[in-house]
């Protein structure tokens, strides 16, 4: 059935060290993608998604990138700061269907 | 613009009692969702609703969960009675028309099961 496969963390990077966070998916349809953030003690928010093959979703500096022949939406930035420590959620959405990664949780160290 | 609007933030109950967690989405969003959050889990899908009616509650264990969407605007999700494994996180989120619309969540309501 339809799934979100992502990176297993924790994560820590040093101060704007790039970064990258793997996530493929399996999906029946053309689902839309998406990575969401979750800060400690907030709710889930939505960082950047992508409707259809090739779009380039981007905010806050990060990026990803709708890859159908690798299934895949990898999140990406170049330099992170420590306010970017978090857990990353990358999610899928076909028909009326929503499915979750287990999440990744990012620690940025000065 | 408000965001979703969750109640109570933290709840601690004793195995065997009862819970309900409220939830108003943002003012004009037709579907609203429900989601159990497992420490170190992804958000999974309890029950979602279009309005007041619901569109899919195939992951709710219908046996202790119950939830409701009286007049499609306002929610509540009930546990009777609870185990120690419903402690998590319960999510509520909303969209303009549910599919592949963006969700906006809430901040969660903690629950411990003692």
């Amino acid at each position: 059935g339809d799934s979100v496969t992502q990176m297993e963390g924790p994560v820590t990077l040093s101060e704007e060290a790039f970064l990258t966070i793997n996530c493929t998916y399996t999906a029946t349809g053309y689902p839309s993608l998406f990575w969401y953030v979750q800060y400690p003690g907030e709710g889930l928010q939505l960082l950047l998604k992508a409707t259809k093959a090739d779009d380039k979703g981007s905010n806050k500096g990060f990026e990803a990138t709708y890859r159908k022949e690798t299934t895949s939406f990898h999140l990406e930035k170049g330099s992170v700061q420590v306010s970017d420590s978090a857990v990353y959620f990358c999610a899928q959405s076909s028909g009326n269907q929503f499915y979750f990664g287990t999440g990744t949780s990012l620690t940025v160290i000065p | 613009e408000a965001g979703v609007a969750q109640s109570p933030r933290y709840k601690i109950i004793e195995k065997r009692q009862s819970v309900a967690f409220w939830c108003n989405p943002i003012s004009g969003h037709a579907t609203l969702y429900w989601y159990q959050q497992i420490l170190g889990q992804g958000p999974k899908l309890l029950i979602q609703f279009q309005n007041n009616g619901v569109v899919d509650d195939s992951q709710l264990p219908k046996d202790r969960f119950s939830a409701e969407r009286l007049k499609g605007v306002d929610s509540t999700l009930k546990i009777q009675p609870a185990k120690l494994e419903d402690s998590a996180v319960y999510l509520c989120a909303s969209s303009l028309a549910g599919g592949r619309e963006t969700q906006y969540f809430g901040p969660g309501t903690r629950l411990l099961v003692l």
